[in-house]
């Protein structure tokens, strides 16, 4: 099956500093990786979707010089969480879809738990 | 954009009860809705999913409605184990923009031995 890999699965950093999780797809090609933030007890809210080879776009409210994110190839996507603060800390997990993947089915990394401090 | 909601927020059943939770959805575009099963701590995973130019769809324990006038689609579990407990997301998934999709706020499904 699609095997998505999320790096670092937890992370924790100073405020001000910046953070850069990677998620990888390992056995396809994703052409669209989605990024999502997760608050404790709480959905899955879609921040942004990126696209290999061109600009993410990001959902209302997500800001984009906060939350960068990258899509070099069709197996990497990054997303730096830039000058960190403590609202920041969540658990941020990347999903992506195949080139074959008709139906929108999602394949999810392990996820990133970032605590600010 | 779309909006899905999904109840109840937390279901308590007896093992070998069934559990049903609901969710509807707002845009008439959404054409996928998977299910998934989150562990504490893990990644979800897709349980079932169903297209929308079907109306059910089963496998073993596991069963999905769709109702596309009404925009509202269920999850059935029947025979529940307590391994079944875990939250379980409803989503839906539009074609456009790379097929984003949206979820629910999510049922924490807790099964009593």
């Amino acid at each position: 099956g699609a095997v998505v890999s999320q790096h670092p699965s937890w992370v924790i950093c100073k405020s001000g500093t910046s953070v850069k999780i990677e998620c990888r797809s390992l056995d396809f090609q994703a052409t669209t990786m989605f990024w999502y933030r997760q608050f404790p007890k709480q959905s899955l809210m879609l921040m942004a979707t990126s696209n290999e080879g061109s600009k993410a776009t990001y959902e209302q409210g997500v800001e984009k010089d906060k939350f960068l994110i990258n899509h070099a190839s069709l197996t990497l996507s990054t997303l730096t969480v830039t000058s960190a603060h403590p609202e920041d800390s969540s658990f941020y997990i990347c999903s992506a879809r195949g080139l074959a993947a008709q139906t929108g089915e999602l394949f999810f990394g392990e996820g990133s738990r970032l605590t600010v401090l | 954009g779309e909006n899905v909601e999904q109840h109840p927020s937390t279901l308590s059943v007896q093992e070998g009860d069934s559990a049903v939770i609901k969710c509807t959805y707002s845009d008439s575009a959404s054409n996928y809705f998977p299910w998934y099963k989150q562990e504490l701590g893990k990644r979800p995973q897709l349980i079932i999913d169903i297209r929308s130019n079907v109306g059910e769809k089963k496998d073993q324990r596991i069963a999905v409605t769709l109702n596309k006038t009404a925009k509202h689609f269920s999850l059935h579990i029947t025979e529940t184990q307590p391994e079944d407990s875990a939250v379980y997301f409803c989503a839906a998934s539009i074609k456009t923009g790379g097929f984003k999709t949206i979820f629910g706020a999510g049922t924490r499904l807790f099964v009593k031995a």
